[in-house]
């Protein structure tokens, strides 16, 4: 069975400007999540998808960071313009349908801000 | 609220040792699940296992074992005969067991705890 993929791997840009990073789940996975991992810290949520709904985006800062999943399989993340502090990793996971179901998690993307 | 705390920031050992990873939960729900993952250098989070909170038996799988006490709130991980290749971030995480419209299943991970295992 394929894993999460995730691209690109590495990312560096400026500060204020924008990037997207890509995530394709493992297949039949109907929940997809995006975490954002700051260095030394455990991954938080940003915000997670059944199908193509938005489930939970609390965390996700909406004046800069935008998420979709339109048809349900791959997602995008976006984030435009980007400060300093959102250096960080981008882990995209994905699992079954149901509650307490195993997140399995790609590669991730890291990115940094100069 | 829900909250992960690992107490322990880095362990080193020495190969073949053993070594336990501890971890405390928070949550005022009675149905949970916990959880532990293993981050290696490469950084994709592997799955090592999920324990519901009706289940408080213990687990052995070859080296790794896991030891959860709902009456303490821990769910401590032991790995027996450490290796090199077991160095890695280790990441203890809750989630809910019932979904509900303030409960979406989403993982609360603990800080990780760095471990080191020399040769």
């Amino acid at each position: 069975e394929a894993g999460v993929a995730q691209s690109p791997r590495y990312k560096i840009i400026e500060k204020r400007q924008s990037v997207a990073f890509w995530c394709n789940p493992i297949s039949g996975h109907a929940t997809l999540y995006w975490y954002q991992q700051i260095l030394g810290q455990g991954p938080k949520l940003l915000i997670q998808f059944q199908n193509n709904g938005v489930v939970d985006d609390s965390q996700l800062p909406k004046d800069r960071f935008s998420a979709e999943r339109l048809k349900g399989v791959d997602s995008t993340l976006k984030i435009q313009p980007a400060k300093l502090e959102d250096s960080a990793v981008y882990l995209c996971a994905s699992s079954k349908t149901g509650t307490g179901q195993p997140q399995h998690f790609g590669d991730g993307t890291r990115l940094s801000i100069l | 609220a829900q909250k992960v705390t690992q107490a322990q920031t880095e362990i080193s050992v020495v190969e073949k040792e053993d070594v336990t990873l501890d971890c405390v939960y928070e949550t005022r729900d009675t149905t949970y699940y916990l959880f532990w993952y293993k981050q290696p250098p490469s950084g994709e989070l592997v799955f090592l296992i999920r324990r519901n909170s009706f289940d408080e038996q213990n687990e052995i799988s070859g080296r790794y074992s896991w030891n959860f006490q709902k009456s303490t709130s821990s769910f401590n991980f032991t790995i027996t005969a450490s290796q090199v290749v077991d160095s890695a971030v280790y990441f203890c995480a809750l989630s809910d067991l019932e979904v509900s419209s303030s409960n979406t299943g989403k993982l609360i991970f603990g800080q990780g705890t760095t471990l080191q295992v020399k040769p």
